[in-house]
């Protein structure tokens, strides 16, 4: 059981250029998320999945998009990338949305993403 | 709106005594889940304990518990015999019924143990 899983583990990009994160779980989870770290901000939440074929976007979505392409893998597209998207992006997924301790989220490693 | 506070942006403790991290939490939603999450210098997130707001008992996983206060709206992390590999920030982190069902988390806890 790997869990989550993400590619690449690092990345720098040059301004205007694109690239998509690779996220996929063993866990038969419904759920996954993508959410952005940065200094003294916690964890931002980007885009989520509440299940296969359903996408919707977190509190800071603006630049990326997401495809949930079968109920393993979350990709996260960066389309144009900023300097102000440099951060640390983690993937991660529930069994689902709901409330309870079995609806925990877990993370994958984390992508360093660079962005000069 | 949903909010979780985290107080202590850097903690020490003695290797082998007992360390606390403060977390309170604003809601009105009367269901929610409480989580604590390690993240050591390597960088990855790892779930530690979790806690249902209608759990009557405090939760324990091991060395970690959960000193619930319902009526404070804290959710403290005790640490027992903490060991050198505690070393790492501590996220608390607040899941509710209201809006996308997303967690939110509080900046983090810098805990380092002392040999």
């Amino acid at each position: 059981n790997a869990g989550v899983t993400q590619t690449p583990k690092f990345q720098v990009l040059k301004t205007g250029q694109s690239m998509t994160l690779q996220c996929a779980q063993d866990m038969n989870h419904n759920s996954m998320y993508w959410y952005r770290q940065d200094p003294g901000m916690g964890l931002r939440l980007i885009y989520y999945s509440a299940s296969e074929g359903t996408t919707d976007k977190g509190e800071v979505p603006n630049g990326y998009n997401v495809s949930r392409l079968n109920k393993r893998e979350f990709s996260l597209r960066l389309e144009s990338a900023a300097p102000s998207q440099t951060s640390v992006y983690f993937c991660a997924s529930s069994r689902t949305t709901g409330m309870g301790g079995t609806d925990t989220q877990y993370f994958g490693p984390g992508t360093r993403l660079t962005v000069l | 709106a949903q909010k979780i506070t985290q107080t202590q942006p850097g903690m020490f403790v003695q290797e082998k005594e007992a360390v606390t991290l403060d977390c309170t939490y604003d809601t009105s939603d009367q269901s929610y889940g409480l989580f604590w999450y390690k993240q050591p210098s390597s960088g990855e997130m790892i779930f530690l304990i979790y806690q249902g707001s209608y759990d009557e008992q405090n939760a324990t996983e091991g060395r970690y518990s959960l000193n619930f206060q319902k009526a404070r709206k804290s959710a403290n992390l005790v640490i027992s015999a903490s060991q050198l590999g505690d070393s790492a920030m501590y996220f608390c982190a607040m899941r509710f019924s209201g809006g996308y069902q997303k967690v939110t988390f509080g900046i983090g806890t810098k805990l380092q143990v002392i040999p």
